[in-house]
């Protein structure tokens, strides 16, 4: 089992607040990682896949940052909105055995934007 | 974008009957498709992974004969947890991966999940 560790595990800050969270994966077998956005009742969905050491990529308000080296990722998220509000969850795949590739999730970061 | 559902996205039961849960990919073609649990406050534990027309392949510690899993179709994949017991109780979720998944880093596409209540 590889530990993949999300940190806070919850988060509450006011609309307009920047905020960020952490996801700490082996440094070792790295293929790639993914953060996904899971909003209450609805289908978590991929917000970036991320595959090169320095990585950084952007999605309006959103955006990530990748250390293979030393395994971790930032998610950062620029002036919360209310609509923000959801758990974010990073999933790490490492290359095991024979090349296979293993998919394991962190816990999420809950995320609650106060209007 | 590509959509995955899942049915039923709630489910209770009596202790010692079965379930049957659905996943189809509506759009895409899905050659692989997972299982994951979830139980409170704890992450996505994957159960295992199917492939079209093949034998699921179950993770450590998952029992086979306890959750079925069948993938007869590139767009339908179903987990039968038989004869239910209270401790199966859980959130389960699908996700599906498409013929393009090595170009996208393996980008899951996730049903919205169904939560088992065994009485």
């Amino acid at each position: 089992i590889l530990n993949v560790e999300q940190s806070p595990q919850s988060l509450h800050v006011q609309e307009g607040d920047s905020t960020n969270f952490t996801c700490s994966f082996p440094s070792s077998n790295f293929y790639a990682l993914h953060w996904y956005r899971w909003e209450t009742a609805k289908s978590p969905e991929a917000l970036f896949v991320m595959t090169l050491n320095g990585d950084e990529k952007k999605k309006g308000r959103i955006s990530a940052t990748l250390n293979t080296k030393e395994g971790y990722s930032y998610l950062y998220i620029k002036g919360s909105q209310p609509e923000d509000s959801a758990t974010y969850l990073c999933a790490f795949i490492g290359v095991v055995g024979t090349g296979r590739r293993a998919l394991t999730f962190g816990s999420g970061t809950r995320l609650q934007v106060q209007p | 974008g590509a959509v995955v559902s899942q049915h039923p996205s709630r489910v209770i039961c009596k202790s010692g009957t079965s379930v049957k849960i659905e996943c189809r990919s509506l759009d895409f073609q899905a050659t692989t498709m997972f299982w994951y649990r979830q139980f409170p406050k704890q992450s996505l534990m994957l159960m295992a992974t199917s492939n079209e027309g093949s034998k699921a392949t179950y993770e450590q510690g998952v029992e086979k004969d306890k959750f079925l899993i069948n993938h007869a179709s590139l767009t339908l994949s179903t987990l039968t947890v038989t004869s239910a017991h209270p401790e199966d109780s859980s959130f389960y979720i699908c996700s599906a991966r498409d013929r393009e998944a090595e170009l996208a880093k393996n980008i899951q596409y996730f049903g919205a999940g169904t939560r088992l209540s065994v009485l």
